[in-house]
């Protein structure tokens, strides 16, 4: 099993272009999330889907897009690139709720210049 | 949404030293995770408690649901044992709320 993995590993980006971040999962979990790390801080969250087919927004939404193309697959937009959102971003999924424990996937470190 | 307080920010430890890494929320959590994010990145799970004591190896973790906290110790600390620790917890929904992650630096 490769659990929870992430395209590209890194990625340079001049303001006002656009990319997606790929997701992929195979542990059969129907929740997946995209979340952000800043240099020190915690990760937070920026979508999440619940199950195929639905999609939410979580603490910073503004400036992403997703896509749940399927059970394994969870993709991040960003339509239109700025400086602020130089970080790096993690996908994970999770198992059922009431458990919910999430697996990360390695991480993709974005720089918009 | 839950503030996640950890304590404390930074640790250094000499080599075979012990450490209580210590994580309060500010409301009731019934999915607590402690993740070690190593020096490359990675995010490693290491505990999912959400009550209760676990051990694995040299790490053991305590939550005191009740009380709103978790407590994670490291024992015979080796110099792989640097990194980022964090903790996050969640109610009831889909959504993990992170602390900002203690830095533990281990010194042969």
């Amino acid at each position: 099993n490769a659990g929870v993995t992430q395209t590209p590993k890194f990625q340079v980006l001049k303001t006002g272009q656009s990319m997606t971040l790929q997701c992929a999962q195979d542990m059969n979990h129907n929740s997946m999330y995209w979340y952000r790390q800043d240099p020190g801080m915690g990760l937070r969250l920026i979508y999440y889907s619940a199950s195929e087919g639905t999609t939410d927004k979580g603490e910073v939404p503004n400036g992403y897009n997703v896509s749940r193309l399927n059970k394994r697959e969870f993709s991040l937009r960003l339509e239109s690139a700025a400086p602020s959102q130089t970080s790096v971003y993690f996908c994970a999924s999770s198992s059922p709720l009431p458990v919910g424990e999430q697996f990360f996937g390695p991480g993709t470190r974005l720089t918009v210049l | 949404g839950i503030q996640v307080e950890q304590s404390p920010p930074d640790l250094i430890l000499q080599e075979g030293a012990n450490s209580t890494l210590r994580c309060n929320f500010s409301d009731s959590v019934n999915n607590l995770q402690w993740f070690h994010q190593n020096p490359w990145g990675q995010l490693i799970n290491l505990f999912y408690i959400p009550s209760g004591t676990k051990q694995n190896g040299r790490l053991s973790a305590t939550t005191v649901a009740t009380e709103r906290y978790s407590l994670l110790y490291i024992s015979s600390s080796q110099t792989t044992d640097s990194g980022v620790y964090f903790c996050a917890g969640g109610s009831n929904d889909y959504k993990l709320s992170f602390g900002a992650g203690t830095t533990v630096t281990v010194r042969a």
